[in-house]
């Protein structure tokens, strides 16, 4: 069972936005601004997409975009694409805990 | 850019060894972790190196506990997970990824390797 909560799927079609929520606890998502959001398709290592719940590395899209709100984080997928289906975790920062605090993961699915 | 590349998996027996590398283009000031992921499953956490400015803690979840070690030689730029005692649920692709802020939990992997398969089975 993993520490942060993601819905198991989500889907859109293509130029619709999509929101994916990540639940954790004021231990986690509701104590610090360390959020990050992976994308991960099929058969590929996971790659960056959000970090410290709303920042956006080089490179990635800004139809990408996170937000937070008390312990609850989200990442929100404007204008679908294809190449948007993919796997979406999300991990936190977490107090006293080394390893942090992982979503089960979120399969995305454009219509 | 940094980029990240593995090395060392493969088909272990149970009760096995096995050493993974992770050879970065340049990772000093960085905390390293490795992090894994059975078929079709969610990412799991394995454990983590940190930098030398923190002393190259390190810290392992507790299902590797005593038979997972972490390593890195920063003269070489790379870090290594040594697994011991190898069991079936350890199968997974095993992932290392650099967190550049060095921090005590996850701020962010901002690069990943490309994995590597382990799989263990007699």
């Amino acid at each position: 069972q993993s520490a942060l909560t993601q819905p198991p799927s989500a889907s859109g079609s293509p130029g619709q936005s999509v929101t994916i929520y990540c639940t954790g606890t004021s231990r986690d998502v509701g104590a610090y601004n360390s959020v990050s959001w992976y994308q991960q398709h099929p058969g590929k290592a996971p790659k960056l997409m959000i970090y410290d719940v709303t920042r956006r590395p080089s490179g990635v899209p800004d139809r990408f975009s996170g937000s937070k709100s008390g312990n609850t984080a989200s990442l929100t997928v404007s204008g679908l694409q294809a190449e948007d289906e993919a796997d979406y975790f999300c991990i936190s920062y977490s107090l006293n805990n080394p390893e942090g605090a992982f979503g089960g993961g979120t399969k995305l699915t454009v219509l | 850019e940094v980029q990240l590349v593995e090395s060392g998996g493969g088909l272990v027996q149970p009760g096995g060894s096995l050493k993974l590398s992770c050879a970065a283009s340049g990772f000093s000031g960085s905390s390293m972790h490795w992090v894994r992921q059975s078929s079709g499953k969610g990412l799991e956490w394995v454990g983590r190196i940190r930098g030398k400015t923190n002393n190259y803690a390190t810290a392992y979840a507790p299902s590797v506990t005593g038979r997972f070690t972490i390593s890195r030689d920063d003269s070489k730029t790379t870090a290594y997970l040594q697994m011991n005692s190898l069991k079936n649920e350890d199968t997974a692709v095993y992932y290392c990824a650099l967190d550049p802020r060095d921090c005590y939990s996850v701020c962010s992997f901002d690069i990943w390797g490309q994995g590597t398969m382990v799989s263990v089975s007699s």
